[in-house]
Formats: structure tokens, C-alpha cells, sequence
């Protein structure tokens, strides 16, 4: 079946923009999480949605970064007013539930901020 | 200091033989030991888990747990160049927390 997937692949804005990015989790796993991964740092857990449940929001690094997920699928990750240190690649994951081990990557966005 | 230490790399090797990455760990509430692979421009796949301590073998991979050492092994044999990728251990207490990864170089 269909992997999750995100876009966009890649993405180059300047200083001061807002972004989204999108993430499209497997059909019926209700975890999703966002990670951002930056050279020699690995995996910075940012945010995470159960369900229904109010989403665990401690990961994200400043009041410019918000989340949503919509119908309990699709989610989308905004930064607004983009700084340099934010240029990282997003990634997505999702698992059929919270309390399991195993998450499903998407590939990733590459965001360049100049 | 971090929940997870994992060393960044690079890590070369010649083809065909064995490969040891290590993660450690402080946190004792961890009771699953997770390996991913990631590939270049790819996201994480799940590689072997294992829970508690314990070895776990599946065809060339061997995982290891020293829960008392809080310490993390991976073993590669035979290893070839496909195996080349970051790998990144994680552990799950409550949540789960990812090492920095490791970059592996299979030389032909």
C-alpha cells in the first residue's frame, strides 16, 4: 500500500517567510508525528497527534512553529517569519497507534532558508 | 548530557566485513531498543527492535542489549556496499528518543 508521503520535496524560501508543509500519513494509522533532522543532530521530535487527543505540542522549538491535523489525517506544519537556523529536513512519521514501537517515515521536506 | 549518545561517523569499512555500531543510554525507564536505516534523501525505516535486554538475530543483523551497561550494539556481517546508510538507534520509554545516527561506508 501507499507510504506516507510529503510535500514538497524540497523547498527554498527567504528569511522572513511563512512555510507549510504537508505530510499525508498511511490510511488508518492514527499517530503522526513531526521530526526535524539537521547534519550531526539526528531526529528532534517537534510535535505529536493521537486521534482526537490535544496534540503534544513540547517538542516545538518556538511560537513560530504550529501544527494541525485535519479529520484525523492529512497535517500540515507551518513556520512562520523563517529564520536560518530553521533550514532542516521535516520529517513526517505515523503508526497505527501510540503505544507502538514502529513508525512509518515519509521521505522527508528539504527546507533551505536563504 | 543527551538521553541517547550515538558516535556521527563516518564510519569505512571493506566489503565483507563486520560492522559494530554502538548506541548508550541514561535513561532506565527505556524498554524497547530500536535500529532504523536511513538511506541518502530517504526517511528512516525500521530496521530490528528488541525488547529488554537480549540478542535478536535476523539473517546478517544482530542486535544487542546490556541493559545493565545501558548499552546498545548493532552487528552487520558479510557486510556490502548496499548496506551503506545512516543508521539511528532509538529507544521507547513513554516516547521514543533517536540517537544522532551513524554514517556507514561499505568500500567494495
Amino acid at each position: 500500500g501507499a507510504g506516507v508521503s510529503q510535500s514538497p520535496s524540497n523547498k527554498v524560501t527567504e528569511k522572513g517567510k511563512d512555510v507549510e508543509l504537508r505530510c499525508d500519513p498511511i490510511s488508518g494509522h492514527t499517530a503522526l508525528y513531526w521530526y526535524r533532522q539537521s547534519l550531526g543532530q539526528g531526529l528532534e521530535f517537534l510535535i505529536y497527534f493521537q486521534g482526537n487527543s490535544a496534540p503534544d505540542k513540547s517538542g516545538l522549538p518556538s511560537d513560530r512553529f504550529s501544527a494541525e491535523r485535519t479529520g484525523g489525517s492529512v497535517s500540515t506544519l507551518t513556520i512562520q517569519r523563517t529564520q536560518q537556523e530553521d533550514s532542516a529536513v521535516y520529517l513526517c512519521a505515523s503508526s497505527l497507534e501510540r503505544g507502538t514501537y514502529e513508525q512509518y517515515f515519509g521521505p522527508g521536506t528539504r527546507l533551505t532558508v536563504t | 548530557q543527551k538521553e541517547v549518545e550515538q558516535d556521527p561517523g563516518p564510519l569505512s569499512v571493506p566489503e565483507g566485513a563486520i560492522v559494530s555500531l554502538n548506541c548508550t543510554y541514561s535513561n532506565s525507564a527505556f524498554q524497547y531498543f530500536m535500529w532504523y536505516r536511513q538511506y541518502s534523501r530517504k526517511g528512516p525505516e525500521l530496521l530490528m527492535y528488541t525488547y529488554s535486554s537480549g540478542n535478536k538475530e535476523d539473517g546478517r543483523f544482530t542486535a544487542q542489549v546490556d541493559k545493565s551497561s545501558k548499552y546498545i550494539s548493532l552487528f552487520i556481517r558479510d557486510s556490502q556496499p548496499s548496506d551503506s546508510a545512516t543508521y539511528l538507534c532509538a529507544m521507547k520509554a513513554s516516547k521514543i528518543i533517536f540517537g544522532s545516527g551513524t554514517r556507514l561506508s561499505i568500500r567494495p
